[in-house]
């Protein structure tokens, strides 16, 4: 298996202009992760989604951000309009829930917003 | 709520022993956690620890657990250049998804 594949790898945009993010899980995996990570704050669980279902988005910062996973394949985050304090690197992680979380994370998106 | 803590840098010389140490407040942890992430890479999990043991040992890695304490420690024995990353500690309860996580330690391993 290919790991967690996210795209882009790095993106760089200008203030008020819209982003997506993308994630693909491992296959087999049925629970996704977003994640974000700052220098300032660490690494912040954005939203969780368990069978391609939303089960805690307390995380998601505000309205701007929005995550959709329309199947168990694929994931968006998008950032609508992006803003220079949202600039960090965000991660996917996915795990297939046994009697722990063994979550396997992508290589992230590096994210400029100027 | 749960808070998880750790030292922010570790310079050790190649060879010898390397001890990153954690702390954490959930008394209910079920499971805890080491992760490392490599430069610009996503974090990978290295090893983990059930709350019932003291100890875990997997070739040079040796976890430490003192629940009393409530302190976690990882043990890299023999370090490499190769282990220079920075070392993230987390836990979870039993039935939870969610990963709590320090805010990690940075190796650097001198040759």
């Amino acid at each position: 298996d290919a790991g967690v594949i996210q795209s882009p790898r790095h993106e760089v945009t200008e203030m008020g202009q819209e982003v997506t993010l993308r994630c693909k899980p491992i296959s087999g995996h049925n629970s996704l992760f977003w994640y974000r990570q700052t220098m300032m704050r660490g690494l912040e669980l954005l939203i969780y989604f368990n069978n391609n279902v939303p089960i805690d988005d307390s995380g998601m910062p505000e309205d701007r951000f929005s995550a959709k996973m329309p199947n168990a394949s694929f994931s968006t985050l998008k950032i609508q309009p992006s803003e220079p304090r949202d600039s960090a690197v965000y991660f996917c992680a996915s795990s297939f829930r046994t009697g722990f979380s063994e979550q396997f994370f992508g290589p992230g998106t590096r994210l400029t917003v100027l | 709520g749960e808070d998880v803590e750790q030292s922010l840098f570790l310079s050790v010389r190649e060879g010898d022993s390397s001890v990153i140490n954690c702390t954490y407040t959930d008394s209910s942890s079920t499971y805890l956690y080491w992760y490392k992430q490599e430069p610009g890479a996503g974090l990978q999990l290295l090893t983990y620890i059930f709350s019932n043991m003291d100890m875990k040992q997997d070739q040079r890695l040796t976890v430490l657990l003192n629940k009393k304490d409530k302190h976690l420690s990882l043990r890299i024995a023999d370090t490499q250049t190769g282990d220079s990353a920075i070392y993230f500690c987390a836990e979870s309860e039993d039935s939870s998804y969610k990963l709590i996580f320090g805010s990690g330690t940075r190796l650097l391993v001198r040759p």
